[in-house]
């Protein structure tokens, strides 16, 4: 059973605009919450992370929004760049649970030029 | 570079074999984490290493999925008499340790196996 989601496979958005990615997840239990990205041939990278005691994280183009109640995150890049062109992991992980990370299937990003 | 290091970067083998996967760490980060992840499919937790206490195998799909830890630094996945179904990207990933507070997880490149 998929605990974390990422139903959108892929995103086509123009330079300059705003790209939207989107998480459900459904343990209640998992109360830290992060974005990887990959490139091909490359391990997954950190980007960004939001633990549940907030409903925001910002680090410069990129923001993090938590809805606990609707168990939904998004990540949004503004203004989204070619080089962000990427696949986009959303992962969750519960206090306890050794750090391991439950990672969602991954979403595309593709900025046009 | 110090970054979390994988070999072999691709491995082709036939069903039936046994094959082994290694996994260098960054230096000084006490845990090891597999993790695999089949085609359209997202990461998948295997296994993970804390210092000197016991591996959580909790992920590990079935017996023939065993890993060690020597010396507290590098790990080898080994998969035996592999299926079709063992076909995906093996990634290794260390942080500085595991346990309650979260240290963010630096991941190696990978190791695409294919069975053939």
């Amino acid at each position: 059973d998929q605990q974390v989601k990422q139903n959108s496979p892929s995103l086509s958005v123009q330079e300059g605009r705003i790209s939207i990615l989107n998480c459900d997840y459904t343990n209640s239990m998992f109360d830290y919450f992060l974005w990887y990205k990959k490139y091909p041939a490359e391990g997954p990278t950190f980007l960004i992370s939001i633990s549940s005691i907030k409903d925001k994280n910002e680090d410069g183009r990129f923001t993090v929004f938590l809805n606990k109640s609707a168990k939904h995150l998004s990540l949004h890049i503004v203004p989204s760049q070619p080089g962000d062109s990427a696949v986009y992991f959303c992962a969750a992980r519960r206090t306890g649970a050794n750090s391991k990370l439950t990672f969602g299937k991954g979403i595309t990003l593709s900025v046009r030029p | 570079g110090a970054g979390v290091s994988q070999s072999p970067s691709n491995k082709v083998t036939e069903k039936g074999k046994d094959v082994e996967l290694r996994c260098d760490p960054i230096s000084g980060h006490t845990a090891l984490y597999w993790y695999r992840q089949s085609l359209g499919q997202g990461l998948e937790f295997l296994i993970y290493f804390q210092g000197n206490s016991a591996p959580d195998k909790s992920g590990l799909p079935s017996d023939r999925f065993s890993a060690e830890r020597t010396g507290g630094s590098v790990s080898t996945l080994t998969i035996q008499r592999t299926q079709q179904e063992d076909s995906a990207v093996y990634l290794c990933a260390s942080s500085l340790n595991g346990g309650s507070s979260y240290n963010e997880q630096f991941f190696g490149p990978g190791t695409r196996l294919t069975v053939l």
